[in-house]
């Protein structure tokens, strides 16, 4: 079965510094992964995917996220935070092959101090 | 374009009744899914639609059912409504492939009393 993990229930930072927010999967085969983020009462945005090819994907809103088969991690990232950043991120992948749905993290809240 | 729309946004019911809630998808979009989401139990899967079949199921009691119209919306129905069926529905569209992305809609919250 395919899992994914999410470490930390809150990150935090201060506004214009990096941010990392980790993500680390088990998949029998080839991951399909995504991130989302959800604002407080809102559906989930898409973010990013990593499906193929380069290990690096850049996504929306200046997000950024680095995958790593050897340490089967997907973590996302930003250069330099804003305090409009802060919610709720989940990283997912996708349930197996054939399969459309998707298996989330218990998803990690990030806030952005000013 | 527009997104995912569902409706509706709030309901509120009691305990022992059924509810419905729908789902249209982005315009083109054959896939949907649906996913429950609860303080506790995070976000689970469960069920996906396309091209009005069920094509998966999670691991939800027979109460919860939906089904998918010839024009991709899709509606979910749970029966028989207990206090933990509280939670926000979302529902998300796609198009077919398993690389293709998932886009969600607002949700609908529902509070079982």
């Amino acid at each position: 079965a395919q899992s994914v993990a999410q470490p930390e229930d809150q990150v935090n930072v201060a506004e214009g510094n990096p941010l990392t927010v980790k993500c680390t999967y088990s998949v029998s085969g080839n991951p399909y992964l995504f991130w989302y983020v959800q604002y407080p009462n809102r559906g989930l945005q898409f973010l990013l995917k990593y499906i193929t090819g380069d290990n690096l994907v850049k996504g929306s809103y200046g997000f950024e996220a680095e995958f790593n088969k050897s340490q089967t991690s997907f973590h996302l990232k930003k250069p330099s935070a804003l305090v409009s950043d802060s919610a709720l991120y989940f990283c997912a992948v996708r349930d197996g092959p054939g399969r459309r749905a998707l298996t989330f993290g218990s998803g990690t809240r990030l806030q952005v101090q000013p | 374009k527009a997104g995912v729309t569902q409706t509706p946004r709030y309901l509120i019911k009691t305990r022992g009744q059924q509810v419905t809630l729908s789902c249209s998808p982005i315009s083109g979009h054959r896939s949907v899914s649906w996913y429950q989401q609860t303080p506790g139990q995070g976000l689970q899967f469960l069920f996906e639609y396309f091209s009005e079949t069920q094509r998966n199921k999670g691991n939800f009691p027979g109460r919860f059912s939906g089904r998918q119209f010839s024009n991709s919306r899709s509606e979910m129905n749970v029966s028989t409504l207990e206090l933990g069926d509280s939670a926000l529905y979302l529902c998300a569209s796609g198009r077919t492939g398993q690389q293709e992305t998932q886009y969600f809609g607002p949700g609908t919250r529902l509070l079982v009393l």
